[in-house]
């Protein structure tokens, strides 16, 4: 059964730092592309990062040069490091399997709640 | 860069009612774009892919089309289970959500 599982949210000062894992049972996530979603309280969905079954990354403006999505592949898990946060980084995160990168995100895990706040 | 644009951003229906929602790209996406329905407090649920492809496991009465700029979404008979969010995604370049649709009953 495929599962992803998210961890490492919580509440950090503005201009702190963050580090998200995604752990993932019934497949391989470096055989996979991979991407982080992220959700605002009472917002839509907006995408943040991704990163394709070669290594190669990429990310949302908003993050850019912020944000870096990386993986552990014996560990089989996804991660997001989250440095100079702002308040407007408050959400909801998510990972999830992205299939073949173009045909949706077929897994979702449940979310893990970052707040950035003083 | 490419814009997702979708209306309506709300909408109240009855069960056993047809909807649809419309999902509008700035420029031509060929067919990459999919559908998600979110019910509060829960991750998103994958519903159509490649514009009209149904997911293994989502009701035959969920369907998509469109190519090129324009898409829907169509419900062909509200069921209570699908009041929630839908959102279209497309993937033609590096991800992109519309703003969203709420659904909600009459």
């Amino acid at each position: 059964e495929v599962q992803l599982v998210e961890s490492g949210g919580g509440l950090v000062q503005p201009g702190g730092s963050l580090r998200l894992s995604c752990a993932a049972s019934g497949f391989t996530v470096s055989n996979n592309y991979m991407s982080w979603v992220r959700q605002a309280p009472g917002k839509g969905l907006e995408w943040v990062s991704l990163i394709y079954s070669d290594g190669i990354t990429y990310s949302a403006d908003s993050v850019r040069g912020r944000f870096t999505i990386s993986r552990d592949n014996s560990k089989n898990t996804l991660y997001l490091h989250m440095n100079s946060l702002r308040a407007e980084d408050t959400a909801v995160y998510y990972c999830a399997r992205d299939r073949n990168g173009v045909y949706g995100s077929d897994y979702w895990g449940q979310g893990t709640l970052v707040t950035v706040s003083s | 860069d490419i814009q997702m644009t979708q209306s309506p951003s709300s909408l109240s229906a009855s069960v056993g009612d047809r909807v649809t929602i419309a999902c509008r790209a700035s420029q031509s996406i060929s067919n990459y774009l999919n559908w998600y329905q979110q019910r509060p407090g829960k991750a998103p649920k994958l519903l159509i892919y490649a514009a009209s492809l149904l997911e293994s496991g989502v009701p035959s009465r969920f369907s998509g089309s469109g190519s090129g700029t324009d898409f829907t979404l169509t419900i062909s008979s509200l069921q209570p289970e699908d009041f929630a969010a839908y959102y279209c995604q497309q993937t033609y370049t590096t991800p992109l959500f519309g703003q969203g649709t709420k659904l909600e009953i009459k």
